[in-house]
């Protein structure tokens, strides 16, 4: 069964300072990996997915096969980035099921 | 288009007792996945339904059930509630089975007392 693991609760930064937030995944095929945020009374909405190899918000993020990763990056963390950031995992097989990290809390201090 | 829309937004219910939750997707969407989510347990994945069928089921138990209507809409059920079933049910939708992005309503927020 395929695993999302995001090791950091909570990542409390300066504005203007970079951000990184990890995700390392199990799952032994190729799946499709994606970043959903939660701004404060807001839903869930997606960020970016790997397979678009995009940028949003500034935000970046690289899926590492070797390494089994999806951290996602933003060089100047600014204080709107405060939010909930969620990584999740789909396989194809699986129709739109969506395996969810346990999230990680931004807070962006002025 | 519209969003996704759920209802009831709020619900109390007593242990033992059923309840019944809706969701309606954007507008042309097929595909209509449910996620419980708690402060323990995070988000997880309930099912899926597709053109009228249950396309996905996650690891819950059969309390948990859910339909779809030709109109593309949901609705979950759970029976026999239990206090541990208190959480916000958030459902989903995508165009087909192979989405790209899901589009998620607001959720519904279960208290079990």
């Amino acid at each position: 069964a395929q695993r999302v693991t995001q090791p950091e609760k909570l990542l409390s930064v300066f504005k203007g300072a970079p951000v990184e937030l990890k995700c390392n995944y199990s799952y032994s095929g190729s799946p499709e990996l994606f970043w959903y945020v939660q701004y404060s009374r807001q839903r869930l909405q997606l960020l970016l997915r790997h397979i678009s190899r995009e940028s949003i918000k500034g935000f970046t993020a690289d899926l590492n096969k070797g390494e089994t990763s999806f951290h996602l990056k933003k060089p100047f963390a600014q204080e709107e980035d405060s939010a909930m950031y969620y990584c999740a995992l789909k396989v194809k097989a699986a129709g739109n099921k969506l395996t969810f990290g346990g999230g990680t809390r931004v807070l962006v201090k002025p | 288009k519209a969003g996704v829309t759920q209802t009831p937004r709020y619900l109390i219910k007593t242990r033992g007792q059923q309840v019944t939750l809706s969701c309606s997707p954007i507008s042309g969407h097929r595909s209509v996945s449910w996620y419980q989510q708690t402060p323990g347990q995070g988000l997880q994945f309930l099912f899926e339904y597709f053109s009228e069928t249950q396309r996905n089921k996650g690891n819950f138990p059969g309390r948990f059930s859910g339909r779809q209507f030709s109109n593309s809409r949901s609705e979950m059920n759970v029976s026999t509630l239990e206090l541990g079933d208190s959480a916000l049910y958030l459902c989903a939708s995508s165009p087909g089975l192979a989405g790209l992005e899901q589009y998620f309503g607001p959720g519904t927020r279960l208290t079990v007392t």
